[in-house]
C-alpha cells in the first residue's frame, strides 16, 4: 500500500546530541512537510518542501534542518537538541502545495530528550 | 492574526451523537479540514469543506458556515473507538494551513 513511514516511531537523544529523523512516501507526492507537535497542540509547521524547493517557517528555529536528497525521503536533522524539543514530529505529504489537497501523514516519531 | 477556536474537551456517551465546533479568523478561506488524531497517533483526514452546507460520509458529518467562521463536526452513534483528539484546520489566502489545537473526545459507556 503507498503509504508515508516515518523511522523511528520513538527516538531517545541527549541533550545537545545531534538526531536525524526520517521520512520516506511511495505516494510520489510533490510536497513533503514536518511538522512539530507537542501535547494536547495544535501541529506546528517547520518547513515543507516543494519538490526540491525548500520553504522555512519564519519562527522555525535554526537548530532544525531539513534535507530531501529524492522525491522519496526526507530528513530533518536537530542539530542541539534541547529539552523544549520533546515533541511529536510528523511528516505529511500532499500531491501539490498550492491546492486543497488533504495531507497523509506518517505516524509520527515521538522525541525524548534527556 | 488568524485563530482557530475549538472547545479543548468534551465528554458523550456510546450510541449519542456528539457535535464539535470550530470558529476562525483568518486571512482569506480556501477550505476547512477535519483531522482525527488517536493519542500518540498521526492525524487522519475527515473531511473538507469549500462551500457551506453540510457534507456527509457515514457516521460522521461536517458542517460549513463561511459567513459566520464556523463549522462542526458531526459524530452520531458514537463508538468507543470514536474516543480520540478533532483537529480543525483552515486553509488561508496563501493556502497554508493554520490548525486549531484540537478537541479531546472522551466516549463513555
Amino acid at each position: 500500500d503507498a503509504m508515508v513511514i516515518q523511522n523511528p516511531r520513538y527516538q531517545v537523544t541527549q541533550f545537545g546530541k545531534p538526531v536525524t529523523l526520517s521520512c520516506s512516501q511511495t505516494l510520489n507526492h510533490n510536497v513533503m512537510y514536518w511538522y512539530q507537535q507537542k501535547s494536547s497542540q495544535a501541529p506546528k509547521l517547520l518547513f515543507h518542501y516543494y519538490d526540491k524547493d525548500f520553504n522555512n517557517e519564519a519562527d522555525t528555529p535554526d537548530n532544525f534542518q531539513s534535507r530531501r536528497p529524492n522525491t522519496s525521503f526526507c530528513f530533518l536533522d536537530i542539530r542541539s537538541p534541547g529539552l523544549g524539543d520533546a515533541a511529536m514530529y510528523l511528516c505529511a505529504t500532499s500531491r501539490v502545495g498550492t491546492n486543497n489537497e488533504k495531507l497523509f501523514f506518517g505516524s509520527g516519531t515521538q522525541l525524548s530528550v534527556l | 492574526g488568524q485563530n482557530i477556536d475549538q472547545p479543548t474537551e468534551m465528554t458523550a456517551t456510546e450510541g449519542a451523537i456528539v457535535q464539535i465546533n470550530c470558529t476562525y479568523q483568518t486571512s482569506g478561506f480556501n477550505g476547512l479540514f477535519w483531522y482525527q488524531q488517536h493519542a500518540g497517533e498521526a492525524p487522519t483526514f475527515l473531511s473538507y469543506n469549500v462551500l457551506d452546507g453540510l457534507e456527509e460520509k457515514g457516521r460522521f458529518s461536517s458542517f460549513l458556515s463561511r459567513s459566520k467562521g464556523y463549522s462542526y463536526l458531526l459524530l452520531k452513534e458514537l463508538q468507543m473507538k470514536d474516543s480520540a483528539s478533532y483537529l480543525c484546520a483552515v486553509s488561508d489566502s496563501n493556502y497554508q494551513l493554520i490548525w486549531g489545537a484540537g478537541t479531546k473526545l472522551i466516549i463513555k459507556p
